[in-house]
């Protein structure tokens, strides 16, 4: 089964700056049928999860440019431009290449 | 739009069983697959499976084999996650996942249910 590791439990952040999220999977999150199925979420504080970015850089309907995705194969990042208080929550990666489906386990982007 | 809203919150004990629903609007309940999701207190999010909503044909991950059930009422738009003889560990709240195939991605999420196993 794969495994996706995302090092940072916590990412503290100030306001308005950059911040960062690495995701890495245990294989190539590369399918037989040449795409990537490697998305990120975000979970508020008593929220459902909410898709952010899905084949590895596609943004969502919706949601600010400030958002980002990045990488291939088996190396993937999150960037967010220049954090905003409703950024604020724990971000997930998830690769839907290969059965059964993984979740990373998540990392809190919080206040420094 | 679409929408997924989930059966409210249940207090079981040790040894019952517990069935969660989840029912689909704004969009046709048998094009896309519907996944479900567990999430501990506290804990992750775990992928748990899905069920292909024309065939009625489910897929468990290995930690999900056995004690779970995805199960459909096509004709009510609703997917249903049913747990038996629970555990304390089953205490979570279980998400539905709408796996739209134009994103190839949970586009759409339940708000979740809350399942609490105490005796």
């Amino acid at each position: 089964d794969v495994v996706l590791t995302q090092t940072l439990v916590a990412q503290p952040v100030r306001l308005g700056d950059q911040a960062s999220i690495s995701c890495r999977s245990s294989q190539s999150l590369v399918h037989s049928d040449g795409h990537t199925y490697l998305e990120w979420y975000l979970q508020k504080p008593g929220q459902s999860p909410q898709l952010l970015i899905y084949e590895v850089s596609n943004r969502f309907s919706g949601v600010p440019n400030r958002f980002s995705g990045s990488g291939s194969g088996s190396d993937f990042t999150l960037k967010i431009s220049r954090v905003e208080p409703e950024d604020l929550g724990v971000y997930y990666c998830f690769e839907g290449t290969h059965d059964p489906f993984t979740f990373g386990s998540g990392t809190k982007l919080e206040i420094k | 739009q679409i929408q997924l809203v989930q059966s409210g919150p249940e207090l079981k004990k040790p040894g019952e069983s517990v069935k969660i629903s989840c029912k689909a609007s704004g969009y046709t309940f048998t094009d896309y697959a519907m996944h479900w999701v567990k999430q501990a207190p506290g804990k992750g999010l775990k992928w748990m499976g899905w069920i292909n909503t024309y065939t009625g044909k489910p897929t468990y991950a290995d930690d999900f084999k056995g004690r779970f059930v995805f199960s459909l009422e096509a004709s009510a738009s609703t997917a249903n996650l049913q747990i038996s003889n629970l555990k304390n560990e089953d205490t979570a709240t279980y998400f539905c996942a709408y796996y739209d195939g134009t994103y190839y991605a949970f586009a759409y999420w339940g708000q979740g249910t809350l399942v609490t196993v105490s005796s």
